[in-house]
């Protein structure tokens, strides 16, 4: 079993759609969860950095934690074509490295 | 966020020659920084792990001597690929984060090519 697990898509939604990006965790000792955002052929960046369970907003983004059925979610709000992109879920293994699930490509029309 | 670079974000290179890519993490110190590889419509996987001054980590099946790791300062890492064939081009990116289980922010990644 992989440790994180995230549905590949390809998820495509009109411009405005709120859009849910969800990935599941295999051990229940992970405590920080992070979100990363790639776009084609650059590096992926940093959108939410989250520790244990709870909610954390930043502007259009909310990352959602469930520890209790070992699952992550992000959320973006008011989606734009510019968010088109593969979304990355992470978290921090048991031996401190950050493992990441497959990927979310998410494409938002106009 | 915090920020990384990378150098050279592209390269073409002839078959047998090495190559040298530099990452730097330009507003904070990195006491870890890491190589990754990625291949078109995959995830990234992790080729290394350095801390400074010390030697690499090299994950299982990455050859120590074809992808040479330096991590000369709190900022600064390289990686050398040494004669390097068609089968190295990927595209590679480095990371970086301040402290165990930290923020850890990617580099803007280098294609390699090689001819």
């Amino acid at each position: 079993q992989k440790e994180v697990e995230q549905d590949p898509g390809p998820l495509s939604v009109p411009e405005g759609a709120i859009v849910s990006l969800n990935c599941t965790y295999s051990n229940s000792a992970f405590q920080y969860f992070m979100w990363y955002r790639q776009y084609s052929r650059k590096g992926p960046e940093l959108l939410m950095y989250t520790y244990s369970s709870g909610n954390k907003e930043d502007g259009r983004f909310t990352a959602q934690v469930d520890k209790s059925s070992k699952y992550i979610s992000l959320f973006i709000r008011d989606s734009q074509p510019s968010d088109s992109a593969t979304y990355l879920c992470a978290t921090y293994n048991a031996g401190n490295m950050l493992t990441f699930g497959g990927g979310t490509r998410l494409m938002v029309k106009p | 966020g915090a920020v990384v670079s990378q150098h050279p974000s592209r390269v073409i290179c002839k078959s047998g020659t090495s190559v040298k890519i530099e990452c730097r993490s330009l507003d904070f110190q990195a006491t870890t920084m890491f190589w990754y590889r990625q291949f078109p419509k995959q995830s990234l996987m992790l080729m290394a792990t350095s801390n400074e001054g010390s030697k690499a980590t090299y994950e299982q099946g990455v050859e120590k001597d074809k992808f040479l790791i330096n991590h000369a300062s709190l900022t600064l890492s390289t990686l050398t690929v040494t004669s390097a064939h068609p089968e190295d081009s990927s595209f590679y990116i480095c990371s970086a984060r301040v402290r165990e289980a930290g923020e850890q922010f990617f580099g803007p990644g280098t294609r390699l090519t090689v001819l």
